[in-house]
């Protein structure tokens, strides 16, 4: 299964771009890489989701190199708002009898 | 609003007793997953369904049991309850299976076991 390595913690302020890299080494041919937002005492929402190359939506982009072994999120422009924790997540959905492993996440802290 | 509802929003209990915990996916939505959040930790996947039928196993205690009924909600049956058991439990729906196929998270139980 794909571990995922991320930062433990990130500071930024507001109006700045946000790139937080998540490892995934083992990452296997039919997994997708996700990625999701938590606020205390919330259940995570879906930010954005890439297989590979560069995915934007209205909230964030996705880049994922060549050999996918890695991924960043980047946020454009963060706002207070944004202060969260952000989860990588590989896995193929359950589509096969896998473990879905969350991983630890990265506490971003944005400040004015 | 996710369009997942879980109940109880809040739950107090004491060691040795039963809970059960209630899902309701996203209308449509075949596929549920329960997760267990404690204090301060991650998200740790414990079980899937799918249209019924179990899919995917993470790290559930034996103590702990799932179950996905016929209109597709779901049970998380805690027993035995220990201190340590106390935690946010989430559930999640998406539609099908595949890689694709992102979840969305109810608000959780929380569990707090005294």
């Amino acid at each position: 299964l794909a571990k995922t390595t991320q930062p433990i913690s990130m500071d930024s302020y507001e109006g700045q771009e946000v790139n937080i890299t998540c490892s995934h080494n083992n990452i296997a041919t039919n997994d997708y890489i996700t990625w999701y937002q938590q606020f205390p005492s919330q259940g995570p929402r879906f930010i954005i989701q890439g297989y590979k190359t560069k995915v934007t939506n209205e909230v964030a982009s996705l880049f994922i190199p060549a050999d996918r072994k890695s991924s960043t999120l980047s946020l454009p422009r963060v706002s207070l708002s944004d202060t969260a924790v952000y989860y990588c997540l590989v896995g193929d959905g359950g589509s096969s009898a896998s473990k879905i492993i969350f991983g630890s996440g990265t506490r971003l802290s944005i400040r004015p | 609003d996710s369009g997942v509802t879980q109940t109880p929003k809040h739950l107090i209990t004491a060691t040795g007793q039963r809970v059960t915990l209630r899902c309701s996916p996203r209308s449509g939505d075949l596929s549920v997953y329960w997760y267990q959040q404690s204090l301060d930790q991650g998200l740790q996947f414990l079980i899937q369904y799918y249209n019924g039928e179990e899919r995917a196993k993470g790290n559930i205690l034996e103590r702990f049991s799932a179950q996905q009924f016929p209109d597709l909600h779901s049970e998380l049956n805690l027993s035995s309850l220990e201190l340590g058991d106390s935690a946010l439990y989430f559930c999640a729906s998406s539609a099908h299976l595949g890689g694709e196929e992102t979840q969305y998270f109810g608000p959780g139980t929380r569990l707090l076991v005294l």
